[in-house]
């Protein structure tokens, strides 16, 4: 079975750092997705992570553990439009994505 | 522009009327999926299609039904609705290979009364 788990909602001040976690327990492993989903909207692509590390890209950053089976989101300079849910995905094989149930973050000034 | 597209994007219907939500993209992905989309339970998936006339179920593909028959189009049906399909639905499309990411359609909310 596949299961990923997220925090289900954080808080944050403008201006900050964040970090979001995902751990995962799947049956295969080819990848972990970052999606960014604003209310209403259809979720879009921050990043793929397939080794272990750190892949930075602007002010978003993602890691990834694969022995510990753990990732985490780090966003930077935080700002209000970040507010949002950010989604974990695993991609246990090549034609299935399985989706966390996503963090939703919420930016104050 | 590469997109999926879907429509419709709103549809309020009745227990029990076939409905048909259509959904293509024009990146000739080989990889489709539908998704719905639950407060509390997140995306999940009901069908996906690794090319044309190839298809499987998902996690949640009770009392639905998809085909592929061009590489494009990937249509989601209803035969029968219920008022627990009632929900967000999001169709998505990916090359073929790990790292491609999946575009998404902008979702059709359902209501089923």
């Amino acid at each position: 079975g596949q299961n990923i788990d997220q925090p289900t909602e954080m808080t944050a001040t403008e201006g900050a750092i964040v970090q979001i976690n995902c751990t995962y327990q799947t049956s295969g492993f080819n990848g972990l997705f970052w999606y960014q989903q604003h209310a209403g909207e259809a979720p879009t692509f921050l990043s793929y992570n397939v080794l272990d590390g750190l892949e930075e890209k602007g002010r978003f950053s993602s890691f990834l553990s694969r022995s510990k089976g753990y990732s985490y989101l780090l966003l930077k300079e935080l700002q209000m439009k970040d507010s949002a849910s950010y989604l974990c995905a695993v991609l246990p094989f090549y034609q299935k994505v399985t989706f966390g149930t996503g963090t939703k973050l919420q930016v104050i000034p | 522009e590469a997109q999926v597209t879907q429509n419709p994007r709103y549809l309020i219907t009745v227990t029990g009327k076939k409905l048909t939500v259509t959904c293509s993209q024009n990146m000739n992905h080989e990889y489709m999926s539908w998704y719905r989309q639950d407060p509390g339970l997140g995306l999940r998936q009901i069908y996906y299609s690794m090319n044309v006339e190839v298809t499987d179920k998902g996690d949640v593909p009770e009392g639905y039904k998809v085909s592929r028959k061009e590489k494009r189009n990937f249509p989601l049906i209803l035969e029968s609705p219920s008022p627990n399909q009632t929900s967000l639905y999001f169709c998505a499309s990916r090359g073929k290979g790990p790292a491609y990411e999946q575009y998404f359609g902008p979702g059709t909310r359902l209501t089923v009364t």
